[in-house]
């Protein structure tokens, strides 16, 4: 099994519509974070968290909320998506400390499509 | 700002040996990670650096100067397999922020 899954793995949905992305991680990370990638931009960073009651805005935060409902799932929500929010979602997750890399593992992508 | 820069693309044959590099301009600095991504597909972790030199790690190898802001990525011995795009990222600060990425390096590998 994989250990950072997302669901769903591709979404159309209309202007204006609210949607959630999921993640959830095996890894037993208390780190975790969301990231857009879109062509030619490379990923952006949306939002992260480092444990259950630390939530911190990244770099492109407007238009979308997250929630960290346990150590080991994190959503991003889309309150009323446009267009430009096309793109591809990854979430990835890394552990804390002074001992490791603490590189991040990232999950297999959300494919969203705002029409 | 940050600003972290890489040639957009790049072409080699197989077999061949390619540098790819990447330069940085960021408030701080604790950490610089290349990852791989083809397309489609999750970036997965190849190196990290956080002081000055080379790392290796088979085939690939990762060289770090701190002072000059500056790093590559060596992939020796090229393979098909190895046509991706390429991640250069720096952690600011351990504390803080997470990584800030490059555009990455689209490397096309002909037979």
């Amino acid at each position: 099994d994989a250990d950072v899954t997302q669901t769903p793995r591709n979404r159309i949905t209309k202007t204006g519509k609210r949607i959630m992305l999921e993640c959830s991680q095996t890894k037993g990370h208390d780190r975790m974070y969301w990231y857009r990638q879109d062509p030619g931009l490379g990923l952006q960073l949306i939002y992260y968290s480092f444990d259950v009651k630390d939530i911190n805005k990244g770099e492109i935060s407007d238009g979308y909320s997250v929630s960290r409902q346990a150590q080991a799932k994190f959503s991003l929500s889309l309150e009323s998506a446009i267009p430009n929010q096309t793109a591809l979602y990854f979430c990835a997750t890394s552990e804390a400390g002074p001992t490791t890399y603490n590189e991040q593992f990232f999950g297999p992508g959300t494919r969203l499509t705002v029409l | 700002g940050q600003n972290i820069d890489q040639p957009t693309e790049m072409t080699a044959t197989e077999g061949a040996i390619v540098q790819i590099n990447c330069t940085y301009q960021t408030s701080g600095f604790n950490g610089l990670f290349w990852y791989q991504q083809h397309a489609g597909e999750a970036p997965t972790f190849l190196s990290y650096n956080v002081l000055d030199g080379l790392e290796e790690k088979g085939r690939f190898s990762s060289f770090l100067s701190r002072s000059k802001g500056y790093s590559y990525l060596l992939l020796k011995e090229l393979q098909m397999k190895d046509s991706a795009s390429y991640l250069c990222a720096v952690r600011v600060n351990q504390a803080g922020t997470a990584l800030i990425f490059g555009k990455g390096t689209t490397l096309s590998v002909s037979s």
